[in-house]
């Protein structure tokens, strides 16, 4: 498996434009995750899926952020309008939903916003 | 969720033995321990996970006391390529989050 892959890479965009994260799980994984790093804050996990279904979003900043899993190879991240303090790397993870698991992260979107 | 404190650094001479301790003073029965390392621009890749008493495996050690309330990682005989960050993870159900870290620089 080539693990979990995110595009794009990198991502500049302009204030107020429309963003999207792409990424795709490891094939068999039934829980995934999007993570916010920034060097202030840290690695932040912004909201997961369990079976595609979004079970906890109480890390999504604000309704600028919206996220979906339409299916079990898939989820996209939204950020309409972008705004400058969005800057950060944004990372997908995906595991098995198990109570004994680990979680493989992609490389990640390193997305600046000017 | 059970929070997590460690070292915020840690520097360490090539060829050490390097021990980072993290407490973890409300984890939970069905909680697991699970340790992360990051290089820059780079997700965090897992390292290890116990439960309780002490588990190997090929790149590092995990001790964990009786009361499981502090978990030591333990990196035998560092190399410059070891310089990363390290989180300490509770891990409840399969919730992952991360703490701020330990900076492990590895010197010459």
């Amino acid at each position: 498996d080539a693990g979990v892959i995110q595009s794009p890479r990198h991502e500049v965009t302009e204030m107020g434009q429309e963003v999207t994260l792409r990424c795709k799980p490891i094939s068999g994984h039934n829980s995934l995750f999007w993570y916010r790093q920034t060097m202030m804050r840290g690695l932040e996990l912004l909201i997961y899926f369990n079976n595609n279904v979004p079970i906890d979003d109480s890390g999504m900043p604000e309704d600028r952020f919206s996220a979906k899993m339409p299916n079990a190879s898939f989820s996209t991240l939204k950020i309409q309008p972008s705004e400058p303090r969005d800057s950060a790397v944004y990372f997908c993870a995906s595991s098995f939903r198990q109570a004994k698991s680990e979680a493989f992260f992609g490389q990640g979107t390193r997305l600046t916003v000017v | 969720l059970a929070k997590t404190t460690q070292p915020i650094s840690m520097d360490s001479y090539e060829g050490q033995e390097v021990n980072i301790t993290c407490s973890h003073n409300n984890i939970a029965t069905n909680d697991y321990i699970t340790w992360y390392q990051q290089f820059p621009s780079q997700g965090p890749r897992f390292i290890i996970q116990g439960y309780k008493t002490k588990v190997t495996n090929e790149v590092a050690s995990l001790f964990i006391p009786a009361d499981r309330k502090s978990s030591t990682l333990s990196l035998p005989r560092v190399s410059l390529s070891d310089t990363a960050v390290y989180y300490c993870l509770v891990v409840t159900g399969n919730q992952f989050y991360f703490g701020t870290g330990t900076s492990l620089t590895v010197i010459p």
